[in-house]
């Protein structure tokens, strides 16, 4: 079963803009980790956040946790058509098991 | 290897067929992840390996499902009497150790059960 939640499910916006998405999340976490898969393909490792982390930068990523609300948020800055994909969230069980939510699917016209 | 790899990327069956996907993980990676990924959703766990060992199999839907890893190298899943629900695409992951937070993901077996 799916762990946890990502809205919004789909999320269209134009080159330039930023995009913003949220994951909600049910168990107690060490970490909390972010995923990108382009169509037909894998999933990627964007970024990781500890539970004693509140926010964190890569490049046009920025990353956020509230383990009060078990909620993060993934920002992506000045967003390109290459960003176009779908993203995940995804906790970690101590054996390394992820738990994934359903994803938002991301447009990015140019 | 460059990276995670699997085969076939595409299979078609009949339902009741068995069928086998194979996964060649990242060399010297010695966790190895199976995942089943339904269409508009997030991947679900299947197994997990640590080298030739299969410690968690609790993900697996059904005993019509069974994954090996013989030598704690390339990986097996193999699904007996295919059903249409068995339609989705299989991930496969490796890790280089059990405590390894970033899981390197193939691109996917796509099944198809007509």
């Amino acid at each position: 079963s799916q762990q946890g939640e990502e809205d919004p499910q789909a999320l269209s916006i134009q080159e330039g803009e930023n995009a913003t998405m949220n994951c909600s999340y049910k168990t107690s976490i060490n970490n909390l980790q972010w995923y990108r898969q382009n169509s037909g393909r894998g999933l990627v490792h964007l970024i990781l956040i500890r539970s004693n982390e509140r926010e964190k930068h890569s490049g046009r990523l920025r990353v956020t946790l509230d383990t009060s609300k078990k909620s993060s948020s993934l920002l992506i800055t000045a967003s390109r058509a290459a960003d176009t994909a779908s993203y995940f969230c995804a906790s970690r069980s101590t054996l390394g098991r992820l738990y994934f939510g359903r994803g938002t699917q991301l447009t990015v016209w140019p | 290897g460059a990276g995670v790899s699997q085969s076939p990327r595409y299979k078609v069956a009949k339902r009741g067929q068995d069928v086998a996907l194979r996964c060649d993980p990242i060399s010297g990676h010695v966790s190895l992840f199976w995942y089943q990924q339904a269409l508009g959703q997030g991947p679900e766990f299947l197994t997990y390996f640590q080298n030739e060992a299969q410690l968690d199999k609790s993900g697996l839907p059904s005993d019509r499902f069974f994954a090996e890893r013989p030598e704690g190298s390339v990986s097996t899943l193999k699904i007996q009497r295919t059903q249409q629900e068995d339609s989705a695409v299989y991930l496969c992951a490796s890790s280089r150790r059990l405590g390894s937070h970033e899981q390197y993901f193939g691109p996917g077996t796509r099944l198809t059960v007509t």
